[in-house]
């Protein structure tokens, strides 16, 4: 069955470390790939997304995601962690066969420690 | 920036009564979606719509109803709220949702009690 999967369902980082949030998708072909982030009580904010290119992807926030098709994964990354970068993040992908939808995964809440 | 707006941030309802949960999006996006948000179960798709007059089921759709009279609005309906239906409510639009992902609303947190 086609999923995405956040193995992390909570992280904990000090302020000023850096953090890796992982994502794994099982699709046949390669996907739609975004990242979203959710503030308490909030909706939910595009932080950045990839189809094709550079496996690199810069979003906003000082958020950078990298697509490796070998591992089928997409995970985004920020080298120094701020406490205001506490929040749930959530991956997703999107494929032309779901009908224009997004899978969600499961989501990742992320702690930041003074 | 498009803008999507949930027409209340917070809502009490009793059960048993019909409940409206509102979403307006300004940037004419033809594509609009209904999630709940519940801790540990992340987003499920209640219903979505293509177009106006339009309607498909998504993958939690007991329970709920929706109408798209106008492009711009989309409407969730509980016919008869239930306890089990406290949740957070998201609304969502697209022009093209595979490409573009979606522009969420703020949310409507709803407590049925």
């Amino acid at each position: 069955a086609q999923s995405v999967t956040q193995p992390d369902i909570h992280i904990t980082v000090s302020e000023g470390a850096s953090l890796e949030l992982r994502c794994n998708y099982s699709y046949g072909a390669t996907p739609y790939l975004f990242w979203y982030v959710q503030s308490p009580g909030q909706g939910l904010q595009l932080l950045l997304k990839y189809f094709s290119g550079d496996t690199l992807v810069q979003g906003i926030k000082g958020f950078e995601a990298e697509f490796k098709r070998s591992q089928s994964s997409f995970n985004l990354r920020k080298p120094s962690v701020h406490w205001s970068d506490a929040a749930e993040y959530f991956c997703a992908v999107g494929l032309y066969n779901q009908g224009g939808k997004l899978i969600f995964g499961q989501g990742t809440e992320l702690s930041v420690k003074p | 920036d498009v803008k999507v707006t949930q027409s209340s941030r917070y809502l009490v309802k009793r059960t048993g009564e019909k409940v409206f949960l509102e979403c307006v999006q300004d940037m004419d996006h033809e594509n609009m979606f209904w999630y709940r948000q519940d801790p540990g179960l992340g987003l499920r798709l209640i219903y979505f719509s293509y177009d106006v007059k339009m309607k498909e089921k998504g993958d939690i759709p007991e329970g709920y109803s929706v109408s798209r009279e106008k492009k711009e609005r989309f409407s969730l309906i509980l016919e008869s709220a239930s306890t089990n239906q406290t949740s957070m409510y998201l609304c969502a639009s697209s022009y093209h949702a595979t490409r573009d992902g979606y522009t969420f609303g703020s949310g409507t947190r709803l407590t049925v009690v």
